[in-house]
């Protein structure tokens, strides 16, 4: 199984920080990855696929890049409405496995 | 509007069982490859099953195989995860998921409300 290893689990930063997080994989995945947001109580929304095209109708703070092994998910200018939890999953062979989470909290 | 209602969950005792179903709207159904995803509480997400879309591929995690069974009606738009022998551990917010095209290579686009499985005695 392919091992997603997120870091910081937890990160507190100010509006208008620039903020990354990092996902490495255990295994080589090419461009197999995705981000998603969950805010608490709701459901999962998907941000970034292909490791690097952001989904329709996600604002353009939000970018990503990587490949292979390494990925990283960065927000330009950290918004208030950006808290919550980010995950990255990997899709590039069963089991799709998750990440642990990052936390994102507002100072 | 792409909608995922999910239904079927509730408080169930340790080896009992459950089904959930999830109803689709607002896309061509047979067109996409499904999957459930579960978060326990407090926990991360972990995924479950997946489902082409003509059903004859069904991928599951260890965790539930051989206690577990996706399946959809696609006449119905409909998605459904039969599980058996639950555990306590199973006890999770369990997401209907649809995904891009197919779901390996692809990606998670939308996700349902999410329904709540208790398992406990």
């Amino acid at each position: 199984d392919i091992q997603l290893t997120q870091s910081p689990s937890f990160l507190s930063a100010s509006v208008g920080d620039r903020v990354t997080i990092t996902c490495r994989a255990s295994q080589g995945i090419s461009n197999y990855l995705a981000w998603y947001q969950q805010k608490p109580g709701k459901a999962p929304k998907l941000l970034i696929y292909a490791a690097s095209t952001l989904q329709s109708g996600v604002p353009s703070r939000f970018s990503a890049s990587g490949s292979g092994t390494e990925f990283t998910l960065t927000i330009s200018i950290l918004q208030p409405e950006d808290f919550g939890g980010y995950y990255c999953q990997q899709l590039n062979s069963y089991p799709l496995t998750f990440g642990g989470g990052t936390k994102v909290e507002i100072k | 509007e792409v909608q995922l209602l999910e239904s079927g969950g509730g408080l169930v005792q340790p080896g009992g069982s459950l089904r959930l179903s999830c109803a689709a709207s607002g896309f061509t159904f047979n067109n996409n490859a499904m999957s459930w995803v579960r978060q326990a509480p407090g926990k991360g997400l972990e995924w479950v099953s997946s489902i082409s879309n003509s059903g004859d591929t069904t991928p599951y995690a260890d965790s539930v195989r051989g206690r577990f069974t996706i399946s959809r009606d696609n006449s119905k738009n409909t998605l459904h995860l039969q599980m058996n022998s639950l555990r306590v551990e199973d006890t999770a917010v369990y997401y209907c998921v649809k995904c891009g095209g197919f779901c390996q290579y692809k990606h998670f686009d939308v996700w349902g409300r999410g329904i709540l499985v208790t398992v406990s005695s």
